[in-house]
């Protein structure tokens, strides 16, 4: 099993282009994430997924959209990017959500910056 | 708003000696869980603790979580260079995450 996977690993835009990350995972995992981390701030979340069709925004959504046509994939979208979302971007799935706790599993990052 | 405060935000220390970091919060969680981050990666779940007042041992690693469920605690014993890394706690409330700003633990040799 391949876990989590996101691509790009990198990616520099310009202020106003567009761009969309991917995330994939093979576990079968119910609920998916996504999340920034900035120095000194831990890691934010921006929307989540609790299945295959929905989405929900978390802490940070403002500036990002996000899709989970597929229940292995979540995409992450920039719009117009500015250059408050350089950071790194992580993935994460687990297993179910509600009050039963349960592990996430996080990609390796994109890491992205906007000039 | 950062929800979990995590302390101290840097800790250097020569191997051998022992190291505790700090979690804590305002708010109950339904569990809380330990990561540890190194660079170019993503976080690995190292705990995840459930009940108040609740002790978990991983090797040299003590995980405490408070009666209260709102503060826990990650001890090393003789840490070694291959503990360095960014340690963060997340707390659990109806399936997302609250995560700490972290604390970045290096072990000199």
């Amino acid at each position: 099993n391949a876990g989590v996977t996101q691509t790009p690993k990198f990616r520099v835009l310009k202020t106003g282009q567009s761009m969309t990350l991917l995330c994939a995972q093979d576990m079968n995992h119910e609920y998916m994430y996504w999340y920034r981390q900035d120095p000194g701030m831990g890691l934010r979340l921006i929307h989540y997924s609790v299945g295959e069709g929905t989405t929900a925004k978390g802490e940070v959504p403002d500036g990002y959209n996000v899709s989970r046509l597929k229940k292995q994939n979540f995409l992450l979208g920039l719009e117009s990017a500015a250059p408050s979302q350089t950071s790194v971007y992580f993935c994460a799935s687990s297993i179910q959500g509600g009050e039963t706790y349960n592990e996430q599993f996080f990609g390796p990052g994109t890491r992205l910056t906007v000039l | 708003t950062q929800l979990l405060e995590q302390s101290p935000q840097f800790l250097s220390i020569q191997e051998g000696e022992n190291l505790t970091v700090y979690c804590n919060s305002s708010s109950v969680f339904s569990s809380l869980q330990w990561y540890r981050q190194e660079p170019g990666e993503g976080p690995v779940l190292l705990v995840t603790v459930v009940t108040g007042g609740e002790v978990k041992k991983l090797k040299r690693l003590t995980f405490q979580f408070g009666d209260a469920r709102k503060d826990s605690s990650l001890h090393i014993t003789a840490a070694q260079p291959g503990d360095t890394g960014l340690y963060l706690c997340a707390g659990s409330s109806w399936g997302k995450f609250q995560f700490g700003a972290g604390t970045q633990v290096v072990v000199t040799p």
